[in-house]
């Protein structure tokens, strides 16, 4: 079945250091990969997407390139800010007409000033 | 204007009692989901409906019920609360059906606490 197995957190880093949160998966045929981020007290909400291989999501500074060679969907951010602060879900969809999104079990981040 | 809405936002409750959490999404989706964050973070998906059709429907315990009295809403009723049940649930839509990376839209969560 299909799976996406993120990087251990919490992460912690000072304010403007480069953050790298890794992201792999497990699926059949080709499918769509996610970031999702979840501030403190708050739902998830989209943080960028890639549907096809080699596609780079971006979206507040943040980007991601779809690898299928290495079927990695890595989460960067060249200079993080107090702001960021929250947990960042790594996530797939396997197409093909399925309705589900599998999650990774997520990464905290904290940024300290 | 709130797209996916729970209510309510918080809810305590004694074991045993029987509890319901709605979801409301004015998006126009075909599509929503509940899904169950335990105290870790990890999200599991629980029931998802396509136009009213229950879809989706993975391994949870038959004291969970969902409802969809039209596509704009999916309510989860919860029989006979154990502790266990606590954690923070969360209702989701999105367009169709996720065949090409369209994006789920996500509550603000109902944070559940079984005493």
């Amino acid at each position: 079945g299909d799976s996406v197995t993120q990087m251990e957190g919490p992460v912690t880093l000072s304010e403007e250091a480069f953050l790298t949160i890794n992201c792999t998966y497990t699926a059949t045929g080709y499918p769509s990969l996610f970031w999702y981020v979840q501030y403190p007290g708050e739902g998830l909400q989209l943080l960028l997407k890639a549907t096809k291989a080699d596609d780079k999501g971006s979206n507040k500074g943040f980007e991601a390139t779809y690898r299928k060679e290495t079927t990695s969907f890595h989460l960067e951010k060249g200079s993080v800010q107090v702001s960021d602060s929250a947990v960042y879900f790594c996530a797939l969809n396997s197409g093909a007409g399925s309705y589900q999104l599998t999650f990774g079990k997520g990464t905290k981040l904290s940024v300290i000033p | 204007d709130t797209a996916v809405s729970q209510t309510p936002k918080y809810l305590v409750t004694q074991m045993g009692n029987d509890k319901s959490i709605k979801c409301e999404q004015n998006l126009g989706h075909d599509t929503m989901y509940w899904y169950k964050q335990d105290s870790k973070k990890f999200l599991k998906i629980m029931f998802s409906y396509n136009n009213k059709e229950l879809i989706i429907n993975e391994t949870v315990p038959n004291r969970f019920s969902p409802k969809s009295p039209d596509k704009a809403h999916l309510n989860l009723h919860i029989n006979s609360l154990e502790l266990g049940d606590s954690a923070v649930y969360f209702c989701a839509s999105s367009q169709e059906r996720l065949a090409g990376g369209e994006t789920q839209y996500f509550g603000p969560g109902t944070r559940l606490l079984v005493l």
